[in-house]
């Protein structure tokens, strides 16, 4: 099994641009979340799905677009690069919450983009 | 505004010591806790949690402790192993919501052999 997958690892943009940075899961989990680490500034939730076909806003969505089409692929879009999103993006997947009970996320190896 | 803080950038021990690494945070709808471990180029790996019904958890050589009345909480790493050398991210998530994290700035250990 891969986990958690994302593409690309690495890429450049110039101010403007647009790209689409994919995640794959093959372990069947319900809940995807996209987010961001900076320097100095943690990991911070930009949008997550709990399902097919829904999307919601995390604590820094401006800039960033997503779909859920698939239960396996959760999608980031940047419509029109800026190069303070300039960073590190991380993919991570849950199971469903059920009750009061919490499951961990896992996290994909991260994709390293840079806005010139 | 940070609701989780590691104030601790950084953190170097002598293999076989104990490493302790603290985590404050501020939302008192926070309802459990997790340390997650990362290595350069690779991300995040779940480490230990904790539920706010309890103040301890325990797992081989990894000790989470909880205080809630301090809004504090505490990874302890006993004993201390080069290959614990990584960054640590505190995280916590509210009781409602979709196991929505919200993340310390991390702290670097550095397990010196």
């Amino acid at each position: 099994n891969a986990g958690v997958t994302q593409t690309p690892k690495f890429r450049v943009l110039k101010t403007g641009q647009s790209m689409t940075l994919l995640c794959a899961q093959d372990m069947n989990h319900e809940y995807m979340y996209w987010y961001r680490q900076d320097p100095g500034m943690g990991l911070r939730l930009i949008h997550y799905s709990v399902g097919e076909g829904t999307t919601a806003k995390g604590e820094v969505p401006d800039g960033y677009n997503v779909s859920r089409l698939k239960k396996q692929n959760f999608l980031l879009g940047l419509e029109s690069a800026a190069p303070s999103q300039t960073s590190v993006y991380f993919c991570a997947t849950s199971i469903r919450v059920r009750g009061t009970s919490y499951n961990e996320q896992f996290f994909g190896p991260g994709t390293r983009l840079t806005v010139l | 505004d940070q609701q989780v803080k590691q104030n601790s950038p950084s953190l170097s021990v002598q293999e076989g010591r104990i490493s302790i690494l603290n985590c404050d945070y501020t939302n008192s709808m926070f309802d459990y806790f997790l340390w997650y471990k990362k290595y350069p180029a690779e991300g995040p790996t779940f480490l230990i949690s904790i539920s706010s019904i309890k103040d301890k958890n325990e797992d081989g050589r990894f000790t989470v402790f909880l205080n809630k009345s301090a809004k504090h909480l505490s990874l302890h790493i006993v004993p201390s192993q080069p290959g614990d050398s990584a960054v640590y991210f505190c995280a916590a998530s509210p009781k409602t919501g979709a196991n929505n994290l919200f993340f310390g700035t991390g702290t670097r250990l550095t397990v010196i052999p």
